[in-house]
């Protein structure tokens, strides 16, 4: 039972580069989110998909785009990349809330995205 | 919307000693959840503790324990007995029991551990 992954763990890219961040869990959670994670202001939210087939925007989507492809994986997609888009990224999952669970989301180990 | 502050930027405590972070935030809801979440320098996110709204008991968990203060929105997390491992950054967290489930995060507290 590996959680949630993400590939890659480090990546560097030039201004106008694009790229896709992969994103899978095995938990068999509805839920799954995109969020950047910046000095000084914790994770905010660029995307989430309450289920497979929908998508909604978080508070930072622009310059994203996503694609939930099935239950277990959710990716992220840079078009062009800027050096505002230089950040930390973490994929996470959770039980929907009608489920009862308790809320937690549970986190992948993150993408540290360098763009020149 | 719902914002989440936390106003100690940094915290040091000696180990083996008591320490809290202090977290709050504005929300017109009633029924929410509350957490904190660690993030050692191995970047993971690790639950620590939850809280859910509607329950007036504070959660604890071995050496964490939450003070929830619903009306003065107040949500504190108390470290006791520190130990080396518990050197980190740690996240306040606010998710709504209703529509959006995103978590809504605090900037964090740095928390040093003096041996």
């Amino acid at each position: 039972n590996a959680g949630v992954t993400q590939t890659p763990k480090f990546q560097v890219l030039k201004t106008g580069q694009s790229m896709t961040l992969q994103c899978a869990q095995d938990m068999n959670h509805n839920s799954m989110y995109w969020y950047r994670q910046d000095p000084g202001m914790g994770l905010r939210l660029i995307y989430y998909s309450a289920s497979e087939g929908t998508t909604d925007k978080g508070e930072v989507p622009n310059g994203y785009n996503v694609s939930r492809l099935n239950k277990r994986e959710f990716s992220l997609r840079l078009e062009s990349a800027a050096p505002s888009q230089t950040s930390v990224y973490f994929c996470a999952s959770s039980e929907s809330l009608t489920s009862g669970a308790g809320g937690e989301q549970f986190f992948g180990p993150g993408t540290r995205l360098t763009v020149l | 919307a719902q914002t989440v502050t936390q106003s100690q930027p940094e915290m040091s405590v000696q180990e083996a000693e008591t320490v809290t972070l202090s977290c709050t935030y504005d929300t017109s809801e009633s029924d929410y959840y509350l957490f904190w979440y660690k993030q050692p320098p191995s970047r993971q996110m690790i639950l620590v503790i939850r809280q859910e709204a509607y329950k007036q008991q504070n959660a604890t968990e071995n050496r964490f324990s939450v003070n929830f203060q619903k009306a003065a929105k107040s949500f504190s997390l108390k470290i006791s007995d520190s130990q080396l491992g518990d050197a980190a950054m740690y996240f306040c967290a606010y998710r709504t029991n209703f529509g959006n489930e995103k978590l809504t995060f605090g900037t964090g507290t740095r928390l040093t551990i003096i041996p």
